[in-house]
């Protein structure tokens, strides 16, 4: 059974500062996405990282994964106040039906 | 284009009541899934349907929810007699098949009272 984790749970920061959100895995895993929510709304998918070593970026955040230590990474660079959000990881297995297995999220405040 | 859609937003009902909660995926997508987020449980699968397969239902509570899928495109879930501990947020989401990314309606708060 697949088990996923993150850390930290909670993250307040500077704007300007960076950051990086650790996402862990109990098992071997197909795929590794992050996603973001905003309070109140849905899940906006952000990354799907595919095989060891994939290295994903899109303006200030980029997504790792290293299968052989079975973690993933959200980095987030120069912080400002839109990235405020809770930030997902999860894995999932194609023979499975990949249904999704989600961490606990982090709460990321981004302070002016 | 237009994502995925459920309806209702939001739903109070009272404890022993039965709901249904419909999602309609985006079009062309054959995987569907469920999923609930609670405060005490976070976010966790409740029911796959992949094209004309059988459900894999594993991720259902008990069995007094259910869920169908008609004609390979609209979802229901239902929840039969219920319980103060369903209420949660119930997130549908799609996508093309197997690893694809899924999307992500907006939910279904249930609040039951």
């Amino acid at each position: 059974e697949l088990k996923v984790e993150q850390n930290p749970l909670f993250l307040s920061m500077q704007e300007g500062k960076n950051y990086t959100i650790y996402c862990n895995y109990s098992t071997t895993s197909d795929r590794l996405y992050w996603y973001r929510q905003d309070p109140g709304k849905s899940l906006e998918s952000l990354f799907v990282l595919l095989s060891n070593g994939a290295v994903k970026q899109e303006g200030r955040l980029m997504a790792s994964l290293d299968t052989k230590a079975r973690l993933s990474t959200l980095h987030i660079t120069a912080a400002v106040h839109d990235l405020s959000a809770t930030y997902f990881c999860a894995g999932g297995y194609n023979n499975a039906g990949n249904m999704l297995t989600f961490g606990g999220g982090t709460r990321l405040m981004v302070k002016p | 284009g237009a994502g995925v859609s459920q309806s209702p937003s939001n739903k109070v009902t009272e404890k022993g009541k039965d709901v249904e909660l419909r999602c309609d995926p985006i079009s062309g997508h054959t995987a569907l899934y469920w999923y609930r987020q609670s405060l005490g449980q976070g976010l966790e699968f409740l029911i796959y349907f992949q094209g004309n397969s059988a459900p894999d239902k594993s991720g259902l509570p008990s069995d007094r929810f259910s869920a169908e899928r008609t004609g390979g495109s609209v979802s229901t879930l239902t929840i039969q007699r219920t319980q103060q501990e369903d209420s949660a947020v119930y997130l549908c989401a799609s996508s093309f098949v197997g690893l694809e990314t899924q999307y992500f309606g907006p939910g279904t708060r249930l609040l039951v009272l």
